[in-house]
C-alpha cells in the first residue's frame, strides 16, 4: 500500500506571495492532519480535517487555511508568505474510524518550504 | 491550552548507555502516542498507550504512561547508533480534541 504523498517537495517562495501545498493520504484513510515544523517550535498542528470538514484547528492566522476533498485528499493554502512561514510542513493520515481517540497518525515526507 | 513537554531537549549518550525522556502535559490525557523521527525523515509512529500506568516493551524499548494520565516516558536500554533520532510523544484530551506533539527530544548516539 503506498504512504502519504506531499507535493511539491521542495519549494522556495518570495515574502508576500501565496502557495498551496498537496497531500493525498493512504487510501481508505479518511482523516488528514497538517503540521508546520521549525527547529524552534517543534511539531506544531495546523489543522484536522475528516470527510472534508475541518475538525479542529491550532493557532495560526487566518493566512494558513486547508481543504480536503471527497477523495481524502487534502491542500493547505498560505496566503501573504512571510519569512517566518519557512519550514517543513508534514501532512498525516488517518484511518479515521476512532475519530478523536487515538489513531496512529502516517507521515508523509513533507514539503519544504522557504521564504525568501 | 493543552501543551505537552518533554525533557532532556537533547541528549548525547554512547552506544550501550541506556536512554530515558519524559513527556508532561499539562492536561489529562486520553492517550498517548509516542513517534521517532530520524534525521531528514519524518514522524513515524512508535506505540500508543491507553490506560492509567500502563506498560508496554518493544524490544529494548520501554513505554510507560502515568497513573494519573498527564505523564509519559520512554526508556531505551543499550542505546544502539541506529537509535539516532528525534523522540516526540503526542497526546490527546478528552473528546475530540487536537492531537498535540511535544517538544521532541533529539537523541545522538556516538559509537
Amino acid at each position: 500500500k503506498a504512504g502519504v504523498t506531499q507535493t511539491p517537495r521542495y519549494l522556495i517562495k518570495t515574502r508576500g506571495q501565496q502557495v498551496t501545498l498537496s497531500c493525498s493520504p493512504i487510501s481508505g484513510h479518511r482523516s488528514v492532519s497538517w503540521y508546520q515544523q521549525t527547529p524552534g517550535q517543534g511539531l506544531q498542528f495546523l489543522f484536522e480535517y475528516f470527510s472534508e470538514t475541518q475538525r479542529n484547528k491550532g493557532n495560526f492566522p487566518g493566512r494558513f487555511s486547508g481543504r480536503q476533498f471527497s477523495n481524502s485528499r487534502s491542500e493547505m493554502n498560505v496566503s501573504t508568505l512571510e519569512l517566518g512561514d519557512s519550514a517543513l510542513y508534514l501532512c498525516a493520515s488517518s484511518l479515521g474510524r476512532d475519530i478523536g481517540f487515538g489513531e496512529t497518525q502516517y507521515f508523509g515526507p513533507g514539503t519544504r518550504l522557504l521564504v525568501l | 491550552g493543552q501543551q505537552v513537554m518533554q525533557i532532556p531537549q537533547y541528549q548525547h549518550v554512547q552506544e550501550g548507555e541506556d536512554f530515558t525522556t519524559y513527556c508532561n502535559s499539562s492536561t489529562t490525557l486520553s492517550n498517548i502516542q509516542w513517534y521517532k523521527q530520524r534525521p531528514g525523515g519524518h514522524p513515524v509512529f512508535l506505540i500508543q498507550l491507553v490506560k492509567s500506568g500502563e506498560v508496554k516493551k518493544q524490544k529494548r524499548l520501554t513505554f510507560q504512561f502515568g497513573e494519573a494520565k498527564k505523564n509519559s516516558s520512554l526508556h531505551i536500554t543499550a542505546t544502539q547508533t541506529t537509535d539516532v533520532g528525534t523522540y516526540f510523544c503526542a497526546g490527546r484530551g478528552t473528546g475530540f480534541q487536537k492531537l498535540v506533539f511535544g517538544t521532541g527530544t533529539r537523541l545522538l548516539v556516538s559509537p
